[in-house]
């Protein structure tokens, strides 16, 4: 069964450096998205994409954040500088379409621990 | 903002109880998810509710949304520890997912 995959599963990291995240979404999906989960609390939305730019983004998603689809398979959320209350889980999904109801699939997740 | 609820935050019951998770908001979506989430791993789909007054079963799990498209439940007969994790309730916005606090659920043997 296709399934989303994310790598690294732990990324440490100090804080001020820059990191990538990197998913490989579902193959015959168009639309991406990105979610955090601070420990403890609710997946929150970052942000979402299409035909190769930004549909929505939430507060979270400020100037340090960026995501890019590289090439046909990847997709990628940059964090440009760490600050420490970016540890988090972070989630890639993806699904085929936007329609009524359309699911979306969730990758394993990127622990990035900020320190 | 829309807002999800979830009531109970946390349940602890013995295998073989039924037990009903709720999943309440004051705004109308158009369609409704459910998720699983096991610690370190990312949500897993269980139902995709759409129309108002659904309801849909997987296995001993039933799932209903509301009338109005503005609530949901998650009633599951016969728990066994198997069950045991936390349930997400999410609603459609356009192009992003609104989740819901979750509800731990524990059942013990």
């Amino acid at each position: 069964e296709p399934e989303v995959t994310q790598t690294p599963s732990h990324q440490v990291t100090q804080m001020g450096q820059e990191v990538i995240l990197r998913c490989v979404p579902i193959s015959n999906h168009l639309y991406f998205y990105w979610y955090r989960q601070i420990l403890g609390q609710k997946v929150e939305f970052l942000v979402s994409f299409y035909n190769n730019e930004i549909s929505e983004k939430s507060e979270i998603f400020d100037d340090q954040f960026s995501v890019e689809r590289p090439d046909g398979s990847n997709f990628t959320l940059k964090i440009r500088s760490t600050k420490l209350e970016d540890s988090a889980m972070y989630f890639c999904a993806s699904s085929e379409a936007w329609v009524l109801g359309d699911t979306q699939y969730f990758g394993p997740g990127t622990r990035l621990t900020v320190l | 903002t829309q807002l999800l609820e979830q009531s109970p935050q946390f349940l602890s019951i013995q295998e073989g109880e039924n037990l009903t998770v709720y999943c309440n908001s004051s705004s109308v979506f158009s369609s409704l998810q459910w998720y699983r989430q096991e610690p370190g791993e990312g949500p897993v789909l269980l139902v995709t509710v759409v129309t108002g007054g659904e309801v849909k079963k997987l296995k001993r799990l039933t799932f209903q949304f509301g009338d109005a498209r503005k609530d949901s439940s998650l009633h599951i007969t016969a728990a066994q520890p198997g069950d045991t994790g936390l349930y997400l309730c999410a609603g459609d916005n356009t192009d992003k997912l609104i989740f819901g606090t979750g509800t731990r659920l524990q059942v013990f043997p």
